[in-house]
């Protein structure tokens, strides 16, 4: 149990382009799912906390208007990076809690984004 | 305000030898406190946790981590090292009063050499 999906795995886009990034919840609903970047040989950095049916929270330093995350179902987040240039080519991974007293993140796979 | 050290961003071991990585944090709440490994572009897997209780925890593929509070330490270590543990890892500090955010160390490159 506690799977988490992120479509796609990889994406090379042209810079200047958008590209969407879902990230899933399989077997369990997320009632906050974030999502993180990481760089080559460093660790995760958070982007932002999103919990369903409002909007996200982002960390400072995180353009908001240009990571847009959606939060519309229990199961599913989605991150779009606008307008996308090279020094957005990164590693980007989320990770589904639920709700409770102690809430566990269940992290996705992973998704390879280069953008040209 | 929550921190995460990990001592040695590399560490060699050979195949059969302990394995120690170190984590030390600083919180000013009780933390909860992990170590996940990722391997090269994947995700991050959960090899154990401490929430509370016994501060002996055991995880997945034999590894094991103390808590020790006067020492503000979180240590990962297992007997034997195996090939294929050879991965990155990484401890992380969360706390409830922080909504839950997971702050991560800078992580520690397992090399097992055979």
């Amino acid at each position: 149990g506690a799977v988490v999906s992120q479509h796609p795995s990889r994406v090379i886009c042209k810079s200047g382009t958008s590209v969407k990034i879902e990230c899933r919840s399989l077997d369990f609903q997320a009632t906050t799912m974030f999502w993180y970047r990481q760089f080559p040989k460093q660790s995760l950095m958070l982007m932002a906390t999103s919990n369903e049916g409002s909007k996200a929270t982002y960390e400072q330093g995180v353009e908001k208007d240009k990571f847009l995350i959606n939060h519309a179902s229990l199961t599913l987040s989605t991150l779009t990076v606008t307008s996308a240039h090279p020094e957005d080519s990164s590693f980007y991974i989320c990770s589904a809690t639920t709700s409770g007293v102690y809430n566990e993140q269940f992290f996705g796979p992973g998704t390879r984004l280069t953008v040209l | 305000a929550q921190s995460v050290t990990q001592l040695g961003s590399h560490v060699s071991v050979s195949e059969g030898a302990l394995v120690l990585l170190r984590c030390n944090y600083s919180s000013s709440v009780p933390p909860y406190l992990f170590w996940y490994v990722q391997y090269p572009n994947q995700g991050l897997q959960l090899l154990l946790k401490y929430t509370t209780g016994a501060t002996l925890v055991k995880g997945i593929n034999g590894f094991e981590a103390e808590f020790k509070k006067s020492e503000t330490s979180f240590h990962l270590t297992k007997p034997s090292a195996h090939m294929s543990d050879a991965a990155e890892y990484f401890c992380a500090v969360s706390a409830l009063e922080y909504g839950n955010k997971l702050v991560f160390g800078a992580g520690t490159i397992l090399r097992v050499k055979s």
